[in-house]
């Protein structure tokens, strides 16, 4: 089963605006990373945060982390219309070396 | 630096027949991940090879097994196919591990989609 859930499972917004995603998880993480998939293919990683870091920026990304609430949020800032794509959170667990991944979010932006 | 890469793209079986995925790594990187990607089911971890040898499997029946090369490359076998086994089949890899933890960033092949008839 996945350990992750995103939050919402879809989200439309209009090309400008601010895109926010959640992402819950189960147990203690070493990282927590986020990946794009365009279209039902392969994954593209965006940003990874570990369990010591509290928020962290890419570009128009920003990722971030609350350990005690075992939850990270995902904002796309000035959205646009090459942003339309599902997006995943995955988790890094303790002791378990492998990925855990969300069940995504659809964003789609109108233009 | 080319990514990682998969063969088929795409690939039609039947209920019962044996299915063989390939997947190449980035040069340089020695993990290879296989993930499965179902309708509805969201990602689901199946195998995790490193240096030739199995290091982790996900909760997938033994007629899921796979190996990896010398040169690290790798194949996944689906035994026995059912209909549900239809699905998108991601690979990834990731370098040499440096940090004390392999689970950092994964770099993904464009996946093989299975369709069992």
């Amino acid at each position: 089963s996945q350990q992750g859930e995103e939050d919402p499972q879809a989200l439309s917004i209009q090309e400008g605006e601010n895109a926010t995603m959640n992402c819950s998880y189960k147990t203690s993480i070493n990282n927590l990373q986020w990946y794009r998939q365009n279209s039902g293919r392969g994954l593209v990683h965006l940003i990874l945060i570990r369990s010591n870091e509290r928020e962290k920026h890419s570009g128009r990304l920003r990722v971030t982390l609350d350990t005690s609430k075992k939850s990270s949020s995902l904002l796309i800032t000035a959205s646009r219309a090459a942003d339309t794509a599902s997006y995943f959170c995955a988790s890094a667990n303790f002791g378990n070396e492998k990925l855990t991944f969300g069940t995504g979010t659809r964003l789609t932006i109108i233009p | 630096e080319a990514g990682v890469t998969q063969s088929p793209t795409h690939l039609i079986k039947t209920r019962g027949q044996q299915a063989t995925l390939r997947c190449s790594p980035i040069s340089g990187h020695t993990s290879v991940y296989w993930y499965q990607q179902a309708l509805g089911l969201g990602l689901q971890f199946l195998l995790w090879y490193d240096e030739g040898e199995e290091r982790n499997r996900g909760n997938f029946p033994p007629r899921f097994s796979g190996r990896q090369f010398p040169n690290y490359s790798s194949e996944l076998n689906v035994n026995a196919l059912e209909l549900e086994d239809s699905a998108l089949y991601l690979c990834a890899s990731s370098p040499m591990r440096t940090s004390g933890w392999y689970t950092d960033t994964q770099y993904f092949g464009p996946g093989t989609r299975l369709t069992v008839l």
